[in-house]
């Protein structure tokens, strides 16, 4: 099974800063043939469920703001808030799909400094 | 708009079971496969099971893998999760989650969950 390993656990940013968060795979999710990495980034607020942000590593969702960013390719990815704003505050998780089972990482918690 | 709704999550002895529902709405459930997603007290989420769209194919985590058992009615629109022989690790708050138009296990939206509680 792929595992995923998220750093920081946590992070503390102030408003308007870039928030960065890293994810490893302990495989490889690029799959050859389409050139694509099957990696998601997820974020859940308190009391919410989680709201997909990012899938293929890099393509926002509809309706995500432009300031969410994910790059990386193979077994490194990133998460880039830029100029987080309060409503950001959030757990944010990776996930990969290029394999059963799907699997996440352990979560990285955003926070205002 | 996409609504998921679970139902059934309650307090259950070690051993016992439950059985959760996630009513579906807003899109064609009978075209998209489905998930179980749960997520302990501090833990990361942990994918438990999944279904395809016409509910002829399913799979689980090996943490459940014959205890438990997805199913669907697309007449009902509605997702199952019968679960049986539950261990104090299967707390959790469980989701139901939406997957995306390409069938991977990429899930495009979650319900709130229901908790389910394993204890004496």
């Amino acid at each position: 099974d792929i595992v995923m390993t998220q750093s920081p656990d946590s992070l503390a940013v102030s408003l308007g800063e870039r928030a960065t968060i890293n994810c490893k795979s302990s495989q490889s999710v690029l799959y050859s043939s389409n050139n694509k990495n099957y990696l998601a980034w997820y974020q859940q607020k308190a009391g919410q469920p989680p709201r997909l942000l990012i899938y293929w590593a890099s393509t926002r969702e509809s309706g995500v703001p432009d300031r969410f960013s994910g790059s990386g390719s193979g077994t490194d990815f990133t998460l880039t808030i830029d100029s987080l704003q309060a409503e950001d505050v959030a757990v944010y998780s990776c996930q990969q799909y290029y394999t059963t089972p799907p699997a996440f990482g352990q979560g990285t918690k955003v926070e205002i400094k | 708009e996409v609504h998921l709704v679970e139902s059934g999550g309650d307090l259950v002895q070690p051993g016992g079971s439950l059985r959760l529902s996630c009513a579906a709405s807003g899109f064609s459930f009978s075209s998209y496969a489905m998930a179980w997603v749960r997520q302990a007290p501090g833990k990361e989420l942990e994918w438990v099971s999944a279904i395809n769209a016409n509910g002829g194919a399913t799979y689980y985590a090996d943490s459940v893998k014959g205890r438990f058992s997805i199913s669907r009615d697309n007449s009902r629109n509605t997702l199952y999760l019968q679960m049986n022989g539950l261990r104090a690790e299967d707390r959790a708050i469980y989701h139901c989650a939406k997957q995306n138009e390409h069938q991977l296990p990429l899930f495009d939206r979650w319900g709130r969950g229901t908790l389910v509680t394993v204890s004496s």
